[in-house]
């Protein structure tokens, strides 16, 4: 598509919960990023696909969070058992492996609210 | 690790003022420095950015110069508008590192 797309754009759920963000990269774009933005705390890396390498996993703040890129394109980060903590707006961003930082296209995010 | 401190906000100027935002930060090596911008309801954009010592990156009226000596790449613009109210956040990358390190953002309101 035109842009990175993020769904959903909201999200409520109760602590305890699983949840799964989606992320729909610029098309041909090889890499792919999660960062998290909580109030006060700027943005906060979590994890970093490219083409088919190991991602780099070494933002993930605990095990109950995951993220998986299928084929190479859309991804998706999950978070089991939701705290209260978890709330944060959730961004992606896609880049080409030729421009890498230089080139990041960021989406809207999914603002999470864990009540 | 490498960081980016940030001056704290928020930040409210009349339209038309002078504005600077201070940026500083610490790596090891040689990174590449960004300034990214959030408007309300919109998702990051990349302001500009200076891959090199003395580098000045502009765009929109906005500046930035990367200083190796102070390790600062403050953002400056000598008239601000209205419609310069947004978040700004300083980055770095640092050369064979994909990830973006930012600073925690300032809030910069412009009033008429």
């Amino acid at each position: 598509g035109a842009g990175v797309s993020q769904s959903p754009s909201n999200k409520v759920t109760e602590k305890g919960k699983d949840v799964e963000l989606r992320c729909d990269p610029i098309s041909g774009h090889t890499a792919l990023y999660w960062y998290r933005q909580s109030l006060g705390q700027g943005l906060e890396f979590l994890i970093y696909f490219q083409g088919n390498s190991a991602p780099d996993k070494s933002g993930l703040p605990s095990d109950r969070f995951s993220a998986e890129r299928t084929g190479g394109s859309v991804s998706t980060l999950t978070i089991q058992r939701t705290q209260q903590e978890d709330s944060a707006v959730y961004l992606c961003a896609s880049s080409s492996a030729r421009q890498g930082a230089y080139g990041y296209t960021f989406g809207s995010g999914t603002r999470l609210t864990v009540v | 690790g490498d960081s980016v401190t940030q001056m704290e906000g928020p930040v409210t100027l009349s339209e038309e003022a002078f504005l600077t935002i201070n940026c500083t930060y610490t790596a090891t090596g040689y990174p590449s420095l960004f300034w990214y911008v959030q408007y309300p309801g919109e998702g990051l954009q990349l302001l500009l950015k200076a891959t090199k010592a003395d580098d000045k990156g502009s765009n929109k009226g906005f500046e930035a110069t990367y200083r190796k000596e102070t390790t600062s790449f403050h953002l400056e613009k000598g008239s601000v508008q209205v419609s310069d109210s947004a978040v700004y956040f300083c980055a770095l990358s640092n050369f064979g590192n994909e990830k973006l390190t930012f600073g925690t953002g300032t809030r910069l309101t412009i009033i008429p």
